[in-house]
């Protein structure tokens, strides 16, 4: 069955600091992958998604960055992070095909940047 | 792109009663609607879904009616219970197939006993 893992849980940073949150997807090949964000528990926001790896589009300027340097891998990044970077960031995949568009989420890191 | 508005941001009702949260889209090119149960502090988790080819789909005490002509998709949970309370999202997917989904800004649903 498939899986996703994303780390760490939570974590707290310093404004300024560099971000590396990861996530990766164990039993299926070629998932296309998300990168959500939700402020104060509401309001899902789609920052990037990704078909293939190498393949990255932005949803909405910001801060961050993303990479797909694998298959079933991804990557939030950020160089100097910034207070209103806060959040709870959720990876999520799903298969892609068309008719199958359910997203599952991972587990989500709740980042505070002080 | 899509816009999806959902209402009410937060919903109130006594156990056993029945809950009603609506959703509605800009795209008419979205064929994907899902909507999340999410747990405080935990990941969303899917509940129910509906395609566009279809107007109505029921699981137990949860069911989804959605109005392609209207641009409105609704959820109704009836004989709720406390477990149920809970912030529910609805979606959209833009009529993708990258799978990229639009959330509304989801309903607090609180059951009381």
């Amino acid at each position: 069955s498939q899986t996703i893992h994303q780390w760490p849980a939570t974590l707290v940073q310093p404004v300024g600091s560099p971000l590396s949150l990861e996530c990766t997807v164990e039993g299926t090949s070629n998932p296309n992958l998300y990168w959500y964000r939700q402020a104060a528990g509401r309001g899902l926001q789609l920052l990037f998604y990704s078909v293939g790896i190498g393949q990255i589009s932005s949803e909405v300027p910001q801060n961050l960055s993303a990479s797909r340097p694998q298959d079933r891998q991804f990557i939030l990044s950020s160089k100097k992070l910034l207070l209103s970077d806060s959040g709870f960031y959720l990876c999520a995949w799903s298969a892609g095909s068309y008719m199958n568009t359910e997203a599952f989420f991972g587990q989500g890191t709740r980042l505070t940047v002080v | 792109g899509e816009n999806v508005e959902q209402h009410p941001s937060t919903l109130s009702v006594q156990e056993g009663d029945s809950a009603v949260i609506k959703c509605t889209y800009s795209d008419s090119a979205s064929n994907y609607f899902p909507w999340y149960k999410q747990e405080l502090g935990k990941r969303p988790q899917l509940i129910i879904d509906i395609r566009s080819n279809v107007g109505e789909k029921k699981d137990q005490r949860i069911a989804v009616t959605l109005n392609k002509t209207a641009k409105h998709f609704s959820l109704h949970i009836t004989e709720t219970q406390p477990e149920d309370s809970a912030v529910y999202f609805c979606a959209g997917n833009g009529g993708t197939s990258y799978g990229k989904l639009t959330f509304g800004q989801g309903t607090i649903l609180t059951v009381h006993p």
